[in-house]
Parts: structure tokens; C-alpha cells; sequence
């Protein structure tokens, strides 16, 4: 079973809908939770952190992590093409971040 | 914008040749990492470091070596480079307030 584990893609929604992203994971010492959104060709960009039980909102973006089913999630509202990109999950217990595969999100104009 | 910098950007090479990459920071960070990314298997850990002199094995550390002789410059080694090296390799610090990974831009590394 792989640490970090993310819904499979593609995923294409609509311009101006709500896109979902989900993630489990396994180590149930997990104290912190990260999202990245990666363009093409270019490196991971931290878009979210979450470290406790909820939901966290900036922006568009809303984060909502549970750690008794251990499991994050990311919502992006009113999705922009510029929002296509792949949005990597990340999980750590103490100085080393595992990753999920990322799921690529497309958003059609 | 974290201060990272690698070199090179973009390196192809032949198979049992030796390879160098650099990373190198502007803002004193205490722990930096290597991870390779390859299509179906996200980014995965190469080696980290916690400080000059101080480094460890990550889940791929088979036929790589790393050095850090200053807190700024981390530098990941191939000794003999192989196909399955070929890759994108990212360099990237943590911010210990709160465990944050900010990445460099990456190397894109072909062996022939």
C-alpha cells in the first residue's frame, strides 16, 4: 500500500464549478498536510498546509482534513483555466514529506 | 520566491558517466532535500539533509550520494549514471516553522 494515495485522473470540470481533490493516507502519526499545485514542465508550488482536524480556506482554495478516517481534501470554487494543472498531495510525521501520484485537473473554458 | 537555486538545469549525459547536481540556497535552512519525479510515480525522496555534514538515505537512494559541506550548496552525486536515472530532479529546503517544502525549479537529467 503506497503512504499517500490520491483519486485518479484526469479530472475535468467546467469553468466556474467546484473541483475535488481526495487523498488518503497511511501512517496514522501524520501531523501535517500540504497540497502543491504543479504546472507542466514546471516544479511544485505550495498552495495549502493543514495540521489539525477541519476545514481551512484561502482564497478559492479550501482545504478539510480528518484524521481518524485519515484523509485530506482540496476543493477549488469557481475553477479558472488557469487552475488546470496537477495538484500533488503531501503527508508528514517529522521532516520528510511522502507524496501522492498528484491527480490532473483540466478546466474547460 | 525560497532562494533556490540548481545547476544544471538541463544535463545529457552517456551511461557509466558521473553526475553532479547542485542546489544551493540563499536563506540559511537547516534541512534540504533531493527527490526525482518520473511520470505514474510522483516525487520521490533521493536523500535529505539536516545540516553540514549530516545526511540520509531516502526511499531511492540506490546509486546516489550526496555531500553538504556548507549550510548553502547540497549536492547530488551519480557516480555511474544508468537509463533508469533519467529524470527530473528537484531540490528542495524546509521552513521549520512549519514544515513547509518550497522546491527549487529542477534538473532535468538524460542518460543515453
Amino acid at each position: 500500500q503506497k503512504e499517500v494515495e490520491q483519486n485518479s485522473g484526469p479530472l475535468s470540470v467546467p469553468e466556474g464549478a467546484i473541483a475535488s481533490l481526495n487523498c488518503t493516507y497511511s501512517d496514522r502519526g501524520s501531523q501535517s498536510f500540504f497540497w502543491y499545485r504543479q504546472y507542466s514542465g514546471k516544479s511544485p508550488e505550495l498552495i495549502m498546509s493543514i495540521y489539525s482536524n477541519g476545514d481551512k480556506e484561502d482564497g478559492r482554495f479550501t482545504a478539510q482534513l480528518n484524521k481518524a478516517s485519515q484523509y485530506v481534501s482540496l476543493l477549488i470554487r469557481d475553477s479558472q483555466p488557469s487552475d488546470s494543472a496537477t495538484y500533488l498531495c503531501a503527508v508528514s510525521n517529522d521532516y520528510k514529506l511522502s507524496f501522492g501520484a498528484g491527480t490532473t485537473v483540466t478546466v474547460r473554458a | 520566491d525560497a532562494g533556490i537555486t540548481q545547476s544544471p538545469r538541463h544535463k545529457v549525459t552517456e551511461t557509466g558517466t558521473p553526475v553532479t547536481l547542485r542546489c544551493h540556497q540563499t536563506e540559511n535552512h537547516r534541512y534540504m532535500y533531493w527527490y526525482r519525479q518520473d511520470p505514474g510515480h510522483g516525487l520521490r525522496l533521493i536523500h535529505y539533509s539536516y545540516g553540514v555534514k549530516d545526511t540520509d538515505k531516502g526511499e531511492v537512494s540506490d546509486g546516489y550520494s550526496v555531500s553538504r559541506s556548507k549550510t548553502e550548496d547540497f549536492l547530488l552525486t551519480l557516480e555511474s549514471a544508468t537509463s533508469s536515472q533519467t529524470s527530473v530532479y528537484f531540490c528542495a529546503i524546509r521552513r521549520d516553522e512549519t514544515g513547509e517544502l518550497f522546491f527549487g525549479e529542477g534538473s532535468r537529467l538524460t542518460v543515453l
